[in-house]
């Protein structure tokens, strides 16, 4: 159990599009969702947090108009890096959480995000 | 603020041996613990956890950790270890204090299992 699948694993695109990821939790209800970027041989960056029909909680440094989250439904979250460019290209990571803070986060397979 | 600290970037270690990678926390509130481990190209996968009770974790895979709040620390190890164990290891700890719900990571731990 606990599953969340994330889409695309692999997005290539021209710089100045906008990208869609989308991150599911196939077998739970997750009540919340976040967002993390990894950078070649670092550690996870919280990237924001986000809850079913609220406003994301975003990181100092983030931008939140760059990194559109929209947190639909308890199974569904989305991040749109909007108007992409080279420095944007990463490792993104969604995970979705059941329950309260004691409980693990279970995380997608990443999308990775290359702007040319 | 909480912060992880994996004292080890990378351990080479031969298959069949016993490995420990090591873990310190700072926070002096009631945490919980993780270890979860990164194959490449590939989000996360959760090994195991302490929220309350034995201080002893048994996870998949044939991994444990102990959890030693004396000493803040939640060591991962595994007595024989074999080639697909070669991944990347990161130990978390989130709390409750102040309604943090955040998840801090370590930098992690390369583990290199060599025939």
């Amino acid at each position: 159990g606990a599953v969340v699948s994330q889409h695309p694993s692999w997005v290539i695109c021209k710089s100045g599009t906008s990208v869609k990821i989308e991150c599911r939790s196939l077998d739970f209800q997750a009540t919340t969702m976040f967002w993390y970027r990894q950078f070649p041989k670092q550690s996870l960056m919280l990237m924001a947090t986000s809850n079913e029909g609220s406003k994301a909680t975003y990181e100092q440094g983030v931008e939140k108009d760059k990194f559109l989250i929209n947190h639909a439904s308890l199974t569904l979250s989305t991040l749109t890096v909007t108007s992409a460019h080279p420095e944007d290209s990463s490792f993104y990571i969604c995970s979705a959480r059941k329950g309260q803070v004691n409980q693990p986060q279970h995380f997608g397979d990443g999308t990775r995000l290359s702007i040319l | 603020a909480q912060s992880v600290t994996q004292l080890d970037s990378q351990v080479p270690v031969f298959e069949e041996a016993p490995v420990e990678l090591r873990c310190n926390y700072s926070s002096s509130v009631s945490v919980y613990l993780f270890w979860y481990v990164q194959y490449p190209n590939q989000g996360l996968q959760l090994l195991l956890k302490y929220l309350s009770g034995s201080t002893l974790v048994k996870g998949i895979n044939g991994f444990e950790a102990e959890f030693n709040k004396s000493q803040t620390s939640f060591h991962l190890r595994k007595p024989s270890v074999h080639i697909s164990d070669t991944a990347e290891y990161f130990c978390a700890v989130t709390t409750t204090q102040g309604g943090s719900e955040k998840l801090v990571f370590g930098k992690g731990t390369k583990l290199t299992v060599n025939p």
